[in-house]
């Protein structure tokens, strides 16, 4: 089934200490998302590729980066961790347009000690 | 600009009982319209979507929502609540440009044996 993997799906790093959640899709979509949800809380846009074309939250802190090296894969990284950062981490997938919903993978819940 | 308000962050319904989760949206145009379900610890999956077609929507496990242009809405609801609906349900509503959601707060279904 075609479908959007995160890996891992339990995280947990050390704060301060770079880490990368991993994202990839089988569906061919050309748009790629990143959100942060916390406890409780909606799901807030970090950033999104279309196609190879990186766009950035205006108040993404600039902690966090991306990487999209192909049309499956797409990389979060975070480069110095704080105890704030801890969070579920979601990838999803579009094609181009308004008519077009969000796949979700599952989710990486990274916890930071 | 876009947005979705779901009033009631947490409901409660008996098994067996009517299912029934707000939402309004603002848009300056013709909205298009999802409701997502997350349960604990998974990504968010789409229970149905409305794109200007029938303004009832049916979608998966049961549910389904009616788009009400003059009240502004776009509510979810189910007959008969199974224990399994119990999750967290997020309303969204697409932008106007580009391929963003606007994600609503989100409203937490219990449901009682």
């Amino acid at each position: 089934d075609a479908m959007v993997i995160q890996n891992p799906r339990y995280q947990v790093t050390q704060f301060g200490k770079p880490v990368t959640l991993s994202c990839s899709q089988t569906l061919n979509h050309n748009v790629m998302y990143w959100y942060q949800q916390k406890s409780s809380q909606a799901p807030k846009l970090l950033f999104h590729y279309y196609d190879k074309d990186f766009n950035n939250e205006a108040d993404t802190p600039d902690n966090f980066q991306s990487r999209r090296p192909n049309t499956s894969f797409c990389f979060l990284d975070i480069r110095s961790p704080g105890l704030g950062d801890a969070a579920m981490y979601l990838c999803a997938t579009s094609r181009t347009g308004r008519y077009y919903g969000y796949t979700f993978g599952s989710g990486t819940r990274l916890t930071v000690v | 600009a876009q947005s979705v308000t779901q009033l009631g962050s947490h409901v409660s319904v008996s098994e067996g009982a009517l299912v029934l989760l707000r939402c309004n949206y603002s848009s300056s145009v013709p909205p298009y319209l999802f409701w997502y379900v997350q349960y604990p610890n998974q990504g968010l999956q789409l229970l149905l979507k409305y794109t200007s077609a029938a303004t009832l929507v049916k979608g998966i496990n049961g549910f389904e929502a009616e788009f009400k242009k003059s009240e502004t809405s776009f509510h979810l609801t189910k007959p008969s609540a199974h224990m399994s609906d119990a999750a967290e349900y997020f309303c969204a509503v697409s932008a106007n440009t580009g391929n963003q959601f606007y994600f609503g707060t989100g409203t937490s279904l219990t449901v009682i044996p």
